[in-house]
């Protein structure tokens, strides 16, 4: 049983336009979301973040949306860099207690972003 | 630079094999996690450790152990090495809001 999902294996946008990355869950206890961004032979960087409080919260170039009602979330990137090529994981955390910080993560999903 | 170390970075294995997979973090961090990474199917947690002194099964605990020596460092133990580990095994340490997990650059993992 997938909790965290990620429908798009990959997304391929042109450099300077916006990248969106989508995430669905299902878990009604997570509480707390993150993006992270993985390279090759690295370990996956935290990006952005946002409480389930919130439904917007901004970074320089990345915006993550939450729609609670719809158990969504989003990223987007603005405008896209040939750097941001990567395998995007959303990650999600349940509210408090002893099993708050156990992350459950999507499968990725690769955005190519071509000059 | 501070962040999370894990060794070996690649490792081959025979069936049956043991083995023990370290993992250290410099951030004065609490909480520490061991994850692994199958094609398709994102990371998911093996064990992890909220504190000095106390762990905890994560998703995928089978076939594994787990010690957390000290706040600093977290090693996960393979005792009897099945294909089916082959995997990417990544470290991390941190939490959620002020502190994000941080991830090591894993170490690739094969059992023949």
């Amino acid at each position: 049983d997938q909790q965290v999902k990620q429908n798009s294996p990959s997304l391929s946008v042109q450099e300077g336009r916006i990248s969106i990355l989508n995430c669905d869950y299902t878990n009604s206890m997570f509480d707390y979301f993150l993006w992270y961004k993985k390279y090759p032979a690295e370990g996956p960087t935290f990006l952005i973040s946002i409480s389930s409080i919130k439904d917007k919260n901004e970074d320089g170039r990345f915006t993550v949306f939450l729609n609670k009602s719809a158990k969504h979330l989003s990223l987007h990137i603005v405008p896209s860099q040939p750097g941001d090529s990567a395998v995007y994981f959303c990650a999600a955390s349940p509210k408090g207690g002893t099993s708050y910080g156990k992350l459950t993560f999507g499968q990725g999903t690769i955005l190519t972003v071509h000059p | 630079n501070a962040g999370v170390t894990q060794t070996p970075k690649f490792q081959v294995l025979k069936t049956g094999q043991s083995m023990t997979l370290q993992c250290a973090q410099d951030m004065n961090h609490n909480s520490m996690y061991w994850y692994r990474q199958d094609p398709g199917m994102g990371l998911r947690l093996i064990y992890y450790s909220a504190s000095e002194g106390t762990t905890d099964k994560g998703e995928v605990p089978n076939g594994y152990n787990v010690s957390r020596l000290n706040k600093r460092e977290f090693s996960l133990r393979l005792e009897s090495a099945a294909p089916s580990q082959t995997s990417v095994y990544f470290c991390a340490s941190g939490w959620v809001g002020d502190q994000p997990q941080h991830f090591g650059d894993g170490t690739r993992l094969s059992i023949l």
